[in-house]
C-alpha cells in the first residue's frame, strides 16, 4: 500500500478558478514535499513544508500540513492552462539503511480554457 | 548548472538483451536515485545510492542492479530485459536525504520486444 496518497485520480477546472489537490500520508515524517510533472517532463518540486511547518505558499501555490491528521492539500489559485499536470505529494521514511522519499501515485489536474 | 542528465532518452530492446541507462548530475549531490513510472503507479523507487559504492535497495530492485563509481554518475543496469520492464526511468539526485529537494532528469523511455 502506498504511505503516500493523493485523493483523486483526476481533477479538472475552467481557467482562472482555484483548485485544490489533497493527499495522505501513513508514516511520521520530517518533510513533505510537493511536485508537478508535465508531459514528456520529469516531476519539478513545487514546495516542500517541513512537518514543523503548518501553511507554506510559493506565488499562486499554498500547501498546507496537517501531522494530527497525516495530511497535506496544494492549492492553486487563478489557474492557467500551463498548470495541466500530474501533482504528487512525496514523504520521507526511514527505511533499511537510510531516508527514502516515497511519491504517492498522483493527481491528474486539467485546466481547460 | 542544477541540472540532471539521462541518456538514451529512448531505447528500444529485444527481451534478453543487456541495458545500461545512465545519469548524471552537476551539483555534487550525494545521494541519487532511480525510479520507474508506469501508469497509475506512479513513481516507484528501485534503487538508492548514499554515495559512491553506497548503493541501498528501493521498494522494487529485483530485475536491477546499479553501480555508482563517481559521484556524479549513477547508472541502472538490466541484465536480460524482461518485457516487463518496459517503462520510463527516471533518475534524481538531491544533497543529501534529509528532505531535501530531488532534481529529476527528462526520463529514458524503455521498451522491450
Amino acid at each position: 500500500s502506498q504511505l503516500a496518497e493523493e485523493n483523486l485520480w483526476a481533477l479538472s477546472v475552467h481557467e482562472g478558478e482555484s483548485v485544490t489537490v489533497n493527499c495522505s500520508y501513513k508514516t511520521s515524517i520530517t518533510a513533505l514535499q510537493w511536485y508537478r510533472q508535465k508531459s514528456g517532463e520529469g516531476p519539478a518540486q513545487l514546495i516542500l513544508i517541513r512537518s514543523n511547518e503548518r501553511e507554506k505558499r510559493n506565488g499562486r501555490l499554498r500547501a498546507t500540513l496537517d501531522t494530527s491528521s497525516q495530511s497535506s492539500s496544494l492549492s492553486i489559485t487563478a489557474t492557467r492552462c500551463e498548470d495541466t499536470a500530474v501533482y504528487f505529494c512525496a514523504t520521507d521514511y526511514y527505511g533499511g539503511s537510510g531516508n527514502k522519499l516515497i511519491f504517492g501515485t498522483g493527481t491528474l489536474l486539467s485546466v481547460k480554457p | 548548472d542544477m541540472k540532471v542528465t539521462q541518456m538514451p532518452r529512448y531505447l528500444i530492446k529485444r527481451m534478453g538483451e543487456n541495458v545500461l541507462l545512465e545519469c548524471g548530475q552537476d551539483m555534487s549531490h550525494e545521494t541519487m536515485y532511480w525510479y520507474r513510472q508506469d501508469p497509475g503507479l506512479g513513481l516507484q523507487l528501485i534503487y538508492i545510492s548514499y554515495d559512491v559504492d553506497s548503493n541501498s535497495e528501493g521498494d522494487i530492485p529485483k530485475g536491477y542492479r546499479v553501480s555508482r563509481k563517481k559521484r556524479e554518475h549513477f547508472s541502472l543496469i538490466l541484465d536480460s530485459a524482461k518485457t516487463n520492464q518496459t517503462s520510463v526511468y527516471f533518475c534524481a539526485s538531491s544533497r543529501d536525504t534529509s528532505g531535501n529537494t530531488l532534481y529529476f532528469g527528462e526520463g529514458s523511455r524503455l521498451i522491450v520486444v
